[in-house]
């Protein structure tokens, strides 16, 4: 099977910048996409990254390094509103796409 | 409104109960998918159906039954389920299973209690 490993916790400071790591190994890979997940909501697509490098998108950020097998979703300026939890996934060589567990992302004023 | 609904939002059911979980999507997608979230761990993939026709059986138990009839619609039949069943059941689609830079579109799935 697939294994997908990221933070279980993380708390931040409203305006702080916090970086969520995540590593997988999967058999082949076709694309990481970080989703982020309120209590109580369906899970809302971020990002998506294929190709070695930096994908920015106003206050988030995603990296990818393949050789690694490691990607990292970066989210500047906190606001209260960030607090959630965010999911990476990982679409193997067969499209199957498997998740993390999440890592849950508290912002304090 | 994330263009995938599901209903019913919450159910309780007994064990020996019979219930089915509606998933209705109106982005005109190809794939469809039914995940299980429990508390603190991965979304687990249970379904694929792509173009109607069920390309994943993640071992599953036979006690949940999917049933595609159309590529907008997909159901999630329940029966004799156990209390460990309890979980959020989440429907998402995609516009094809096949292409790498397709992210799913979940709903806001439904909080199965099973007693």
């Amino acid at each position: 099977g697939q294994n997908i490993d990221q933070p279980t916790e993380m708390t931040a400071t409203e305006g702080a910048i916090v970086q969520i790591n995540c590593t997988y190994q999967t058999s082949g890979f076709n694309g990481l996409f970080w989703y982020q997940q309120h209590a109580g909501e369906a899970p809302t697509f971020l990002s998506y990254n294929v190709l070695d490098g930096l994908e920015e998108k106003g206050r988030f950020s995603s990296f990818l390094s393949r050789s690694k097998g490691y990607s990292y979703l970066l989210l500047k300026e906190l606001q209260m509103k960030d607090s959630a939890s965010y999911l990476c996934a990982v679409r193997d060589g067969d499209y199957k796409l498997s998740f993390g567990a999440g890592t849950t992302v508290t912002v304090r004023a | 409104e994330t263009g995938v609904t599901q209903t019913p939002r919450h159910l309780v059911m007994g064990m020996t109960n019979k219930k089915s979980l509606k998933c209705e999507q109106h982005l005109g997608h190809n794939a469809m998918y039914w995940y299980k979230q429990s508390a603190k761990k991965p979304l687990e993939l249970m379904f694929v159906y792509n173009f109607k026709e069920q390309t994943e059986n993640n071992s599953v138990p036979s006690r949940f039954s999917p049933e595609c009839p159309n590529s907008s619609h997909l159901f999630l039949h329940l029966h004799t389920l156990q209390p460990e069943d309890s979980a959020l059941y989440l429907c998402a689609s995609s516009q094809d299973e096949g292409q790498g830079n397709t992210e799913a579109f979940f709903g806001q799935g439904t909080r199965l209690t099973v007693v």
